[in-house]
C-alpha cells in the first residue's frame, strides 16, 4: 500500500508555544488530506479535511484559528497547533488519499505533550 | 456521527478465526463499508473494504447481507499480532469533501494463546 509519513513523532513543548507537525505522502499525489486526534483509551476524532491548494474545512467544534492547516503541495500538509495548552496533549494522525475513490492511508501518528 | 455499531470487545483464540460483527442499518445504496484497524499507538492500517458483494483479499474476507444493513470482518487465522482495535466504517459524502473516515469506538479484539 501506499505510504504516508508524519514527523516528528514524538515531540514536548512548553505550554503557549506553537508546534508544527508535517504529513506526507511519499509515493503518490496527495489531492486530500485529513487530520484525526485521538485523546487515550478513545477513537480517531476527525478535525479537518484539507484539499491541496485550497483552504482546509473543520469539523463542527474545532478551532481554526488555533490548528492551522496548511496543504501547499501534493505531498505536503502540515498542522500548526498555536499557543498550545496542555490539554492540547494528544495523539494527531494525518491520512492521504489520491482521489475521491482511491483509500485512505494513514500516517504513524504524533504524540503531543505539552508541558 | 458514527454510523455502525461494533462490539466494544472480543477474544479469539490463536489459530482460530475472528468474526468481527457490524451493524450499519442506516446505511445508503452507494455506501461502502470499510475496516481498518489500529495496532497501539500506531496509526489505522486498512484491511478491507466493499459495497454489496463479499470481498476477499490476503489479510481477511468481508461478508455483507443481502440488505447490507449488516457485515462481519473474518481473520482466518488470528494470530497474536492480529490483537488491535478493528473499526467498521461506512464512508460518508462524494465530491471533494466527501469519503470522510468517520470513526466510530471499535472492536478491541484480543488474540490469546
Amino acid at each position: 500500500g501506499a505510504v504516508v509519513s508524519q514527523h516528528p513523532s514524538w515531540v514536548i513543548c512548553k505550554s503557549g508555544t506553537s508546534v508544527k507537525i508535517e504529513c506526507r505522502s511519499l509515493d503518490f499525489q496527495a489531492t486530500t488530506m485529513f487530520w484525526y486526534r485521538q485523546f487515550p483509551k478513545q477513537s480517531l476524532m476527525l478535525m479537518a479535511t484539507s484539499n491541496e491548494g485550497s483552504k482546509a474545512t473543520y469539523e463542527q467544534g474545532v478551532e481554526k484559528d488555533k490548528f492551522l492547516i496548511n496543504h501547499a503541495s501534493l505531498t505536503l500538509s502540515t498542522l500548526t497547533v498555536t499557543s498550545a495548552h496542555p490539554e492540547d496533549s494528544s495523539f494527531y494522525i494525518c491520512s492521504a488519499r489520491a482521489g475521491t475513490g482511491d483509500e485512505q492511508y494513514f500516517g504513524p501518528g504524533t504524540r503531543l505533550t505539552v508541558t | 456521527d458514527a454510523k455502525t455499531t461494533q462490539p466494544p470487545s472480543m477474544d479469539c483464540a490463536e489459530g482460530r478465526a475472528a468474526n468481527l460483527p457490524c451493524n450499519h442499518s442506516t446505511i445508503s445504496g452507494n455506501e461502502y463499508v470499510y475496516w481498518y484497524r489500529q495496532i497501539h499507538s500506531q496509526g489505522p492500517q486498512y484491511i478491507i473494504h466493499g459495497l454489496k458483494n463479499n470481498e476477499t483479499n490476503e489479510m481477511a474476507s468481508l461478508i455483507i447481507t443481502e440488505d447490507r444493513k449488516s457485515s462481519t470482518l473474518i481473520l482466518p487465522h488470528a494470530t497474536l499480532r492480529d490483537t488491535a482495535v478493528y473499526y467498521c466504517i461506512v464512508r460518508v459524502g462524494g465530491g471533494n469533501q466527501g469519503g470522510k473516515l468517520i470513526f466510530g469506538q471499535g472492536t478491541e479484539l484480543s488474540v490469546k494463546p
